[in-house]
């Protein structure tokens, strides 16, 4: 079966800090994998995709993730964390085998001013 | 123009009562799916509409039961509330497996 694993449920990081959020995925075939983001009472906004190519790929507000094939991850980073980074964040992943997107539990991000 | 609206934001509602969820995306996307998210953030898909036909259908009591007029709206409609159905339910849409787009959330407090 198809799974996502956050093994980070709750980070705390002062601002300016360096942040690497962690993901890896089960499925064994192709993948399309996606970062998310949700603000404190909000939906869930896209940060960053990857489907195929350079597997470095680069979001909004900073972010980015790279695809490590062999791992089977997909790990988020922003070399410099801001206040309002504050929020929770959802790796997923679409296979087409299941037809569905599989979301990981989530990672709660705390930045201290 | 918001690209994937639900009605209401807010539900509250008794034990036992019957209440729909309305989802609507103008993004011509042929992927509409339910996500519930408890209140531990965790995000679980309940059912997934390809083209208007069911395609997936998780481990979702009887009670919930969606129905997809076409392929621009997704409604959810849950029979004889019960207090473990208290949740933030979030409509979704997609093209081809490509990014889901989120609606802003319907917060369903069962008292």
């Amino acid at each position: 079966a198809q799974s996502v694993s956050q093994h980070n449920h709750h980070v705390i990081l002062s601002e300016a800090a360096s942040l690497e959020l962690g993901c890896n995925y089960s499925y064994g075939g192709t993948v399309n994998l996606f970062w998310y983001v949700q603000y404190p009472g909000q939906h869930l906004q896209l940060l960053l995709k990857y489907f195929s190519g350079d597997p470095l790929v680069k979001g909004i507000k900073g972010f980015e993730a790279e695809f490590i094939k062999s791992k089977f991850s997909f790990n988020l980073r922003k070399p410099s964390v801001q206040w309002s980074d504050t929020a929770e964040y959802f790796c997923a992943a679409f296979s087409g085998g299941y037809q569905k997107v599989t979301f990981g539990t989530g990672t709660k991000l705390q930045v201290i001013p | 123009d918001t690209a994937v609206s639900q009605t209401p934001k807010y539900l509250v509602t008794q034990m036992g009562n019957d209440k729909s969820i309305k989802c609507e995306q103008n993004l011509g996307h042929d992927t509409m799916y339910w996500y519930k998210q408890d209140s531990k953030k965790f995000l679980k898909i309940m059912f997934s509409y390809n083209n208007k036909e069911l395609i997936i259908n998780e481990t979702v009591p009887n009670r919930f039961s969606p129905k997809s007029p076409d392929k621009a709206h997704l409604n959810l409609h849950i029979n004889s509330l019960e207090l473990g159905d208290s949740a933030v339910y979030f409509c979704a849409s997609s093209y081809q497996g490509r990014e889901a787009f989120f609606g802003q959330g319907t917060r369903l407090t069962v008292v």
